[in-house]
């Protein structure tokens, strides 16, 4: 089974502190995701890499960034957390190597509830 | 860009009952169609997706989705819901750039009440 696993189940953290969320994958699987999932807003793409040291921009990047030096690893970084960054984070990994739509199953980790105060 | 999108945030039925979850996709190519299921405190799991090999689909705990194109619709369904199915479901479509990215609905909670 693929098994997809982050850090911290819950994290609180200050206003304005930098804030690193892990994310593992022991299925060596090429993709890797980040998302934040809030009330009413389903889940939004924040970071995606598709190879190790490769990152793109998913649909809300502002206030974040990604780091990937291994492949089975993928680190959301809040540089300077804000409230408004308070939310549900989950990682997911998949394989496809493909271009363009794919049929790939994204396998999900627990996610982690940050709380910025 | 491909969307979807799922009406009605809450949904509350019968134990026993049929359970009908809906989702409607805007793609400009043929889709990729999933549905995820996400259990208080979990992660999400894939439900089952729509690949192009047969417009009806099963997955697992007994639920089924009907690709429709005519309808651009990929409803999921459940002939007799358990307390257990109590979730949030996921609509979401495969996107056309790189890395099998997906988009998805902003979510349906099933509850099922005694």
């Amino acid at each position: 089974d693929v098994k997809v696993t982050q850090s911290s189940r819950y994290l609180v953290k200050r206003t304005g502190e930098k804030v690193f969320l892990e994310c593992v994958q022991d299925m060596d699987h090429e993709n890797m995701f980040w998302y934040r999932q809030d009330p009413g807003l389903g889940l939004r793409l924040i970071y995606f890499s598709y190879d190790v040291k490769m990152k793109e921009k998913g649909d809300i990047p502002e206030g974040y960034s990604v780091s990937r030096e291994k492949k089975e690893r993928f680190s959301l970084i809040l540089e300077s957390a804000s409230t408004n960054q308070t939310s549900m984070y989950l990682c997911a990994s998949s394989f496809s190597l493909l271009q363009g739509a794919s049929t790939d199953t994204q396998y999900f980790g627990p996610g982690t509830r940050l709380t910025v105060l | 860009a491909q969307s979807v999108t799922q009406l009605g945030s809450h949904v509350s039925v019968s134990e026993g009952a049929l359970v009908l979850l809906r989702c409607n996709y805007s793609s400009s190519v043929p889709p990729y169609l999933f549905w995820y299921v996400q259990y208080p405190n979990q992660g999400l799991q894939l439900l089952l997706k729509y690949t192009s090999a047969a417009t009806l689909v099963k997955g697992i705990n007994g639920f089924e989705a009907e690709f429709k194109k005519s309808e651009t619709s990929f409803h999921l369904t459940k002939p007799s819901a358990h307390m257990s199915d109590a979730a949030e479901y996921f609509c979401a479509v495969s996107n056309t750039g790189t890395a099998s990215k997906l988009t998805f609905g902003t979510g349906t909670r099933l509850q099922v009440t005694l």
